[in-house]
């Protein structure tokens, strides 16, 4: 079982803000890394595949960088539609997901 | 466009079985290439992989729930299926059906979860 730890669980931004979200997987995983946006009370949505891959109708301001065990998710110039909660997930093993970052209007 | 849609019991006895039901409308279930995915949801809390099956029928489980866990496909009604056996309350949760599709960038198999459904919300109580 990979472990996938995210920080912060939590942050506030304001619209136009750029921010960065973390995940550390518990062993080397390759760019087996998935990104997904879940709005509140709504289904997860893919944002980014394979670590740094984005998915078909995904803003630009989205951007997934990493490789091995540290990965990173970068939102430029915030939208108000990009207050949601965040999760990655590995796929190199049996898939695991992070707890989540909870992004919060400031 | 490819769209999923959960089914099933919103409440389950404990000790009981739960069953769910994902129709897929807009491709065939059988189609190469994907594979079919539960994930769930407590309520407040981060998401969890309980399995999925390919359309050839291999199935991959979640190693905590193996012992309780069946998915199977009906090609004949594009749909999958999830049973949960023997529930207890902390199987209460939002379930949610999902496509796998993956990429394979010289020979590695990047899996990804592309297509969700908008979640069923199950309870477990008498």
């Amino acid at each position: 079982d990979i472990q996938m730890t995210q920080s912060p669980s939590s942050l506030s931004a304001s619209v136009g803000d750029r921010v960065t979200i973390t995940c550390r997987a518990g062993q080397i995983i390759d760019r087996y890394l998935n990104w997904y946006q879940q709005p509140p009370g709504k289904a997860p949505k893919l944002l980014i595949y394979a670590a740094s891959t984005l998915h078909s109708g995904v803003p630009s301001r989205f951007r997934g960088s990493g490789s091995g065990t540290d990965f990173t998710l970068t939102i430029n110039s915030l939208q108000p539609e990009d207050f949601a909660t965040y999760y990655c997930q590995q796929s190199y093993a049996t898939p695991s997901f992070g707890q989540g970052t909870k992004l919060q209007i400031k | 466009q490819v769209q999923l849609q959960e089914s099933g019991p919103g409440l389950v006895k404990p000790s009981q079985t739960l069953s769910l039901t994902c129709t897929v409308s807009g491709g065939s279930i059988s189609s190469g290439g994907y594979h079919w995915s539960w994930i769930r949801q407590p309520a407040g809390k981060g998401l969890e992989w309980i399995g999925r099956t390919y359309s050839s029928g291999t199935t991959n489980y979640n190693p905590s729930l193996r012992s309780r866990v069946t998915i199977s496909l009906d090609t004949s009604k594009n749909q999958f299926s999830l049973n949960l056996s023997s529930v207890t309350a902390a199987d209460t949760a939002v379930y949610y059906c999902a496509r796998g599709s993956v990429v394979v960038p010289a020979a590695s198999y990047y899996y990804y979860m592309d297509v969700w459904g908008t979640g069923t919300t199950v309870t477990v109580s008498s």
